[in-house]
């Protein structure tokens, strides 16, 4: 089946640091690849996709290329703020009808001032 | 436009008892899902429901159930509570056509089982 596999974290970084998260992934098909947001007491917010093959998502300076040779699609920012401490998920779609979404387990995020 | 709307934010429940979560798309999503996200691990898929019709269903015992109304709001039931179903419920809505793999999450609801 589907599966996603992030980097365990947490991560630590200080201000203005760069960041990467790694994701791989393991799908039958061709999916649609996303990173969630998650802060503090809330629900998920999109943070970017990618629909195919070297698409490059982007959003708030994050950015993540769809890499199906390497079956990945790391997340990176060039200088992380403290306001982007969070839990980040990494996840997929595939088609079909159903269109679950299939995530990986997460990393906490915190930014340091 | 309201964003996914869910209710109650908190439920305490003990172990045996029924439970019945609630989920309001954003106007104009006809497609309802529902995760559950235990504490520390990522979303777990459970039902996903369009134009009121069960579409998928995740790895989750029959003691999860749900049904989708006409105006596309959504419940989740739960039976027999454990305490393994203490976790936070995820509904999340998504419109058809070229953005219909984008999901809208609400902000869900924790439930803790005593």
């Amino acid at each position: 089946g589907d599966s996603v596999t992030q980097m365990e974290g947490p991560v630590t970084l200080s201000e203005e640091a760069f960041l990467t998260i790694n994701c791989t992934y393991t799908a039958t098909g061709y999916p649609s690849l996303f990173w969630y947001v998650q802060y503090p007491g809330e629900g998920l917010q999109l943070l970017l996709k990618a629909t195919k093959a070297d698409d490059k998502g982007s959003n708030k300076g994050f950015e993540a290329t769809y890499r199906k040779e390497t079956t990945s699609f790391h997340l990176e920012k060039g200088s992380v703020q403290v306001s982007d401490s969070a839990v980040y998920f990494c996840a997929l779609i595939t088609s079909g009808s159903a269109r679950q979404l299939t995530f990986g387990s997460g990393t906490q995020l915190t930014v340091l001032p | 436009d309201a964003g996914v709307t869910q209710s109650p934010t908190h439920l305490i429940k003990t172990r045996g008892q029924h439970v019945t979560l609630r989920c309001s798309p954003i106007s104009g999503h006809k497609s309802v899902s529902w995760y559950q996200q235990v504490l520390g691990q990522g979303p777990q898929f459970i039902f996903q429901y369009y134009e009121k019709e069960e579409r998928g269903r995740g790895n989750f015992p029959d003691r999860f159930s749900a049904r989708q109304f006409p105006n596309y709001s959504s419940e989740l039931n739960v039976n027999a509570l454990l305490l393994g179903d203490s976790a936070l419920y995820l509904c999340a809505s998504r419109t058809g056509g070229l953005a219909k793999n984008i999901q809208y999450f609400g902000a869900g609801t924790r439930l803790s089982v005593l």
